[in-house]
C-alpha cells in the first residue's frame, strides 16, 4: 500500500519560531510537492522538488524554504511563522515522467500560529 | 497554472441515488483529474482523463470531458454514504513551469444520506 506520511497532524506554534514539516514517501517517487490548503482560497503550491537536491517555487514561496536531502524525504520549513500561515499544509508525491500521473497525498498537517 | 470551478458548491442526495458534479476551467489542458477529500481518507486521487480521451469509467464512477466547452462533468452511480466527501478537479497543463501541478477550487461537497 502506498504511503505518504507526514510528521504531526496537528501542530501549534508561536510567532517567530522556526517550524518544520517533514513528509516521506514510501514509493521511491522523484517529484514531491507541498501545497496549502485554505477556506476560501483552495489548494496553492508552495514549492515542488522534481529530484534530489532540486527544488523550484510554486505560486506562494514566500515566508517558506524547502529541504531535499534524501529521495524519500521533503522538509517544509517556515523559518518566522506569522499567523497568516496559520493553515492546513498538504504534502504530495509523484513519479517522474508524465504530466498525468496521480499524485498521492499525505494526511495533513493543521498548523496554527499564535 | 489555472484552477477548476466545481458547480454546485454543495449537493445533497440519497443513497442510492446519483450525484453528478461538474466542473469548468480557462485554457488547454493535457489531462483532468479528480480527487476527492474527507476527514477519515484525506485527498485521494479518484479518475484522470486526457485531452484525447472524451469519456472515462472506473467502478461507479464516469468522468466525462468536452474540450471544446472546457468542461468536465464527474458522475457517481448509486451513491453510498461513505462517498461523502469534497470533490475537487484539477485541470492540469502540460510544460513550462507548471510541472504538471495542481490547483484546486472550492469543490463540491456531497452529502449522501443513509
Amino acid at each position: 500500500d502506498v504511503k505518504v506520511t507526514q510528521s504531526s497532524r496537528y501542530l501549534v506554534k508561536r510567532t517567530g519560531e522556526k517550524v518544520f514539516l517533514e513528509c516521506v514517501q514510501d514509493m521511491d517517487h522523484e517529484n514531491m510537492f507541498w501545497y496549502r490548503q485554505d477556506p476560501g482560497l483552495g489548494l496553492r503550491l508552495i514549492y515542488f522538488s522534481y529530484d534530489v537536491k532540486m527544488k523550484e517555487k510554486g505560486d506562494i514561496p514566500e515566508g517558506y524554504s524547502v529541504s531535499r536531502e534524501k529521495k524519500e524525504r521533503f522538509s517544509l520549513i517556515l523559518e518566522s511563522a506569522s499567523t497568516n500561515q496559520t493553515s492546513m499544509y498538504l504534502c504530495a508525491s509523484r513519479a517522474q515522467g508524465r504530466w498525468g500521473n496521480e499524485q498521492f497525498f499525505g494526511p495533513g498537517t493543521r498548523l496554527t500560529v499564535l | 497554472s489555472q484552477q477548476g470551478e466545481e458547480d454546485p458548491q454543495a449537493l445533497s442526495i440519497q443513497e442510492g441515488e446519483n450525484a453528478t458534479m461538474n466542473c469548468s476551467y480557462k485554457t488547454s489542458i493535457n489531462n483532468l483529474q479528480w480527487y476527492r477529500q474527507n476527514s477519515g481518507r484525506g485527498l485521494v486521487h479518484l479518475i484522470l482523463i486526457r485531452s484525447n480521451e472524451r469519456e472515462k469509467h472506473s467502478g461507479r464512477l464516469r468522468v466525462t470531458l468536452d474540450t471544446s466547452k472546457k468542461s468536465s462533468s464527474l458522475l457517481i452511480t448509486a451513491s453510498r454514504a461513505a462517498d461523502t466527501a469534497s470533490y475537487f478537479c484539477a485541470p492540469v497543463n502540460a510544460g513550462g513551469t507548471s510541472y504538471g501541478k495542481l490547483t484546486f477550487g472550492q469543490g463540491t461537497i456531497l452529502t449522501v444520506h443513509p
